[in-house]
């Protein structure tokens, strides 16, 4: 499967501890972007990468959270004591930016994560 | 801010007949337009997109409109399958860039066998 793909698809976790996400965005995409996404609403942009550069953070990534891709591969968005309000579904997405063309964004299946 | 809604939360449609979904959006610098379609428990799959140069895109069984003027957006989806029950989010970018979209909150479109 050439898709994007996010690890681990479940995680149940208890109120203060650390969690870390993965993302493997598909071959040779050089964005890869970060969503959340809650139930009943449509995804929020978290942040973005160009290659190995975050570009963009959204006022919705408090200190808490932390995303890097230190190799512009694949991904990984850490989030520090956690609190019930993380609760969501978090999802990447990837692109292939190149100039003068719209680049589509593709998503992942996402990583559901249960604050208790 | 600048916000992409639905007119709609929910739709029925009978097998066979088609849907018309549709979306407004509120910022006239938004330049690019995509439909996504996401089921339960997956994450959005992209469905069609359109530049604002263009009024009219058709692809499989799909279309989509944009009216700039009134800054709206539909998605058309013929001859409907039960594969085609699902939510559906419309999102705006910068064609450009396209850096970050942003979402509505998405219709549910039941087919009824």
């Amino acid at each position: 499967d050439t898709g994007v793909s996010q690890n681990p698809r479940h995680k149940i976790t208890k109120r203060g501890q650390n969690v870390t996400f993965r993302c493997d965005p598909i071959s040779e995409h050089n964005r890869l972007y970060w969503y959340r996404q809650t139930l009943g609403q449509g995804p929020e942009f978290l942040t973005y990468f160009q290659n190995e550069a975050q570009l963009e953070k959204s006022r919705l990534l408090s200190d808490r959270f932390s995303a890097e891709r230190p190799k512009g591969s694949f991904s990984t968005l850490e989030i520090q004591r956690t609190e019930q309000g993380d609760s969501a579904m978090y999802l990447c997405a990837s692109s292939l930016s190149t100039s003068g063309s719209t680049d589509t964004q593709y998503f992942g299946p996402g990583t559901r994560l249960t604050v208790l | 801010g600048e916000s992409v809604g639905l007119h709609l939360p929910t739709l029925s449609v009978q097998e066979g007949d088609n849907s018309i979904i549709n979306c407004a959006y509120s910022n006239s610098a938004s330049d690019y337009f995509i439909w996504y379609k996401q089921e339960s428990g997956k994450g959005p799959q992209f469905i069609i997109d359109i530049r604002s140069n263009m009024d009219k895109r058709q692809g499989q069984r799909v279309t989509v409109l944009l009216n700039k003027t009134v800054k709206h957006l539909s998605l058309q989806i013929a001859a409907t399958q039960p594969g085609d029950s699902a939510v559906y989010f419309c999102a705006e970018s910068r064609e450009f860039g396209n850096e970050k979209l942003t979402f509505g909150t998405g219709t549910r479109l039941t087919i009824i066998p």
